[in-house]
């Protein structure tokens, strides 16, 4: 069965430090997609990247950068010289490739709430 | 601007009421979606919808109900069987089913009981 588990529940930090939140997957399927969202307190989530599972190249985009790994059922995030603004809960979700009728939904973790503090 | 329009932001049902949230969306997406957050969990499946008038149940379908008779529009009802429909919903839509989309979301609507 799919699953998405994020064990970091919240994260306090200063303004300025590092921080990795933790995304572990599991699934069947040889063909899968992971997406990390963030829901700022406003509520809605924003899309911040997607990974298939063929391409385990690491992504930077400015001070965020993701590390997926395979071999470890890992995809997490870093943020890089925090600031307050980057304060959400962060989601982490699995999807499945599916074609025809199936459809590939969204198995979301439970979300890790990040503080910054100035 | 295109995005996902979710209305009321806050509502308050009565017991034994039914209430409806709204979701409209300019995207041209064929997929929409509607989610389910209480505090601390992820979010969880109700339905989603793949085309007009097609809609399928997600994980926790029960004591709601939906409609797709339009592309643009997925409206939610929350019925009086659903016991305990204090939460916070997400619609949701993308272009096209199968998993390897993203999805764009709503800011929400926060239900409450009176």
């Amino acid at each position: 069965a799919q699953k998405v588990t994020q064990a970091q529940t919240e994260i306090s930090v200063v303004e300025k430090e590092d921080v990795t939140l933790d995304c572990v997957y599991e699934t069947r399927d040889t063909t899968y997609y992971l997406f990390w969202y963030k829901q700022p307190p406003s509520g809605e989530l924003v899309f911040l990247i997607r990974r298939n599972s063929f391409d385990e190249q690491n992504e930077i985009s400015g001070r965020y950068s993701w590390n997926f790994q395979k071999s470890t059922s890992s995809f997490n995030f870093t943020i890089t010289a925090s600031q307050v603004v980057d304060s959400a809960v962060y989601f982490c979700a699995l999807s499945e490739r599916r074609y025809g009728g199936s459809q590939g939904n969204l198995i979301f973790g439970k979300g890790t709430k990040l503080s910054v503090k100035p | 601007d295109g995005g996902i329009t979710q209305s009321p932001k806050y509502l308050f049902r009565k017991e034994g009421q039914n209430v409806t949230l709204s979701c409209e969306q300019n995207l041209n997406h064929d997929a929409m979606y509607w989610y389910r957050q209480d505090p601390g969990q992820g979010l969880r499946l109700i339905y989603y919808s793949q085309i007009v008038n097609d809609f399928q149940k997600g994980d926790i379908a029960e004591g709601y109900s939906v409609s797709r008779e339009k592309k643009e529009s997925f409206p939610l009802t929350v019925t009086s069987a659903q016991k305990n429909p204090t939460a916070f919903y997400l619609c949701a839509s993308t272009w096209s089913p199968g998993g390897h989309q993203p999805q764009h979301f709503g800011d929400g609507t926060r239900l409450s009981i009176l």
